[in-house]
């Protein structure tokens, strides 16, 4: 059965950091690419960063570029997020998901709660 | 980056009734990489759609997909109870992804 269990989500104040992690089963991790997606309260899905297969290139939305870093380790099968100089605004739940090699994305995890609040 | 318009917002229908759902791209889609989502309150999207009209694992043949030139139209031949949800369409294929602000199908 393929799981992706995510960690990490908390509240932290204005211009703190906090790291996510998405550990996954149940499936062949190095074989798939991985994003992170996020929804704030009430509204709709936002995509924020993909990494290759082999870690080897990734890509990110311009709301968060220079401030969040997407990683992976395979030899742990685990999709990591380090956010850093959070801003009110990038509260959200924040999912992983897979895709297959620039497909769609075909699991999703039940998301975590980033709250960003002085 | 394409931008993918879905209209309308919200969508009320009866249950046995036809769901019509637009998303409109702002350039053309390379291969139709269009996919649609679904989700309910509480839960993680699940795909729907990929390819603009291959429907996905565990989704009943009521849910079909299609495309003409840049507009993708998700359709839901009779609502079951269960199809009540927010709907979302997206790009892929190179960054970056997009998604669409999403109809909600609500019951009439």
């Amino acid at each position: 059965e393929v799981q992706l269990v995510e960690s990490g989500g908390n509240v932290v104040q204005p211009g703190g950091s906090l790291r996510l992690s998405c550990s996954a089963s149940g499936f062949l991790f190095q074989a798939y690419w991985m994003h992170w997606v996020r929804q704030a309260p009430g509204e709709g899905l936002v995509w924020v960063a993909h990494i290759y297969f082999d870690g080897t290139s990734t890509a990110y939305a311009d709301s968060v570029r220079g401030r969040f870093t997407i990683s992976r380790d395979n030899t742990k099968d685990t999709l990591y997020l380090q956010m850093n100089s959070l801003r009110v605004d990038d509260t959200a739940v924040y999912y992983c998901a897979r895709d297959p090699g620039g497909r769609e994305l075909d699991y999703w995890d039940q998301g975590t709660l980033v709250t960003v609040s002085s | 980056e394409i931008v993918l318009t879905q209209s309308p917002g919200t969508l009320s229908v009866s249950p046995g009734e036809r769901a019509t759902l637009s998303c409109r791209a702002s350039q053309s889609v390379k291969n139709n990489y269009l996919a649609w989502y679904q989700q309910k309150p509480g839960q993680a999207p699940r795909v729907l759609i990929y390819d603009a009209s291959s429907r996905a694992t565990g989704f009943p043949d009521r849910f079909s997909g299609s495309a003409s030139g840049t507009d993708f139209t998700l359709t839901i031949s009779s609502l079951e109870p269960e199809d009540f949800a927010v709907y979302y369409c997206q790009y892929y294929g190179s960054s970056p992804w997009t998604f669409g602000q999403g109809t909600k199908v609500e019951i009439k």
